[in-house]
């Protein structure tokens, strides 16, 4: 498994502010992830973000709004910017190990209150 | 656009009672992966299943995969209190991104 952080924990914002979460990990990993889970919902893949690439958006969400950067093998950032109450949901990272399991492991998560 | 949809999606069980969730999901994949979440907390990985007939067990939960049906099930053996907190599954849609099932929120009640 992996053994992975994120900062802050938890933040409250103002609208229209923007909020940079860190996702460290204590490996080297190609493939890291950015989830979004609303309260009381599953989770939804915001982007895959890879080592010396540009991050891989889903569809509904754009580099403008979550711009994403993955500076080395162990370390990413996203940013929630211009935001808005409708933003307020946990922010997972994600980092898959390995093949053949393909397994992710996820850290402990970002809860996110904007008024 | 693939759908994963598990069921039921709030289960209350009584202590010692067996019960079973579905996960179905709408296109094909040979890789399936279910995971806990605890109330507050972060997801817990439980089951890896990578290929037709799969199955995996561990303690009280058993876990199994038909890739032909698209489907993949949870079976609960004798539920204790500590099995209670929501449990999804998650596709991986073939390029090693995962799609997640609605989840399903299981209350075990003493």
């Amino acid at each position: 498994s992996a053994v992975i952080s994120q900062k802050p924990s938890r933040d409250i914002c103002q609208r229209g502010t923007s909020l940079t979460i860190q996702c460290q990990v204590d490996s080297q990993v190609t493939m890291m992830f950015w989830y979004r889970q609303q309260p009381g919902q599953s989770l939804t893949l915001i982007a895959t973000a890879n080592q010396g690439s540009e991050a891989t958006y889903e569809s509904g969400f754009v580099i403008d709004k979550f711009p994403i950067s993955r500076p080395n093998l162990t370390f990413s950032t996203l940013t929630v910017s211009n935001m808005s109450p409708e933003d307020s949901s946990i922010y997972l990272c994600s980092v898959e190990l390995a093949s053949p399991l393909n397994e992710q492991f996820f850290g402990p998560g970002t809860r996110l209150t904007v008024l | 656009e693939l759908k994963v949809e598990q069921n039921p999606l709030f289960l209350s069980m009584q202590e010692g009672k067996n019960y079973t969730i579905y996960c179905n999901y709408s296109t094909t994949s040979d890789r399936l992966y279910w995971y806990r979440q605890d109330p507050g907390k972060s997801l817990e990985s439980l089951f890896v299943l990578l290929s037709n007939g799969a199955v995996k067990q561990e303690g009280r939960l058993m876990a199994s995969l038909d890739t032909k049906a698209r489907l993949s099930t949870l079976h609960i053996t004798a539920a204790v209190h500590d099995l209670s907190a929501t449990y999804f599954c998650a596709v991986d849609r073939g390029d090693d991104q995962f799609y997640f099932g609605t989840g399903t929120s299981l209350t075990v009640i003493p």
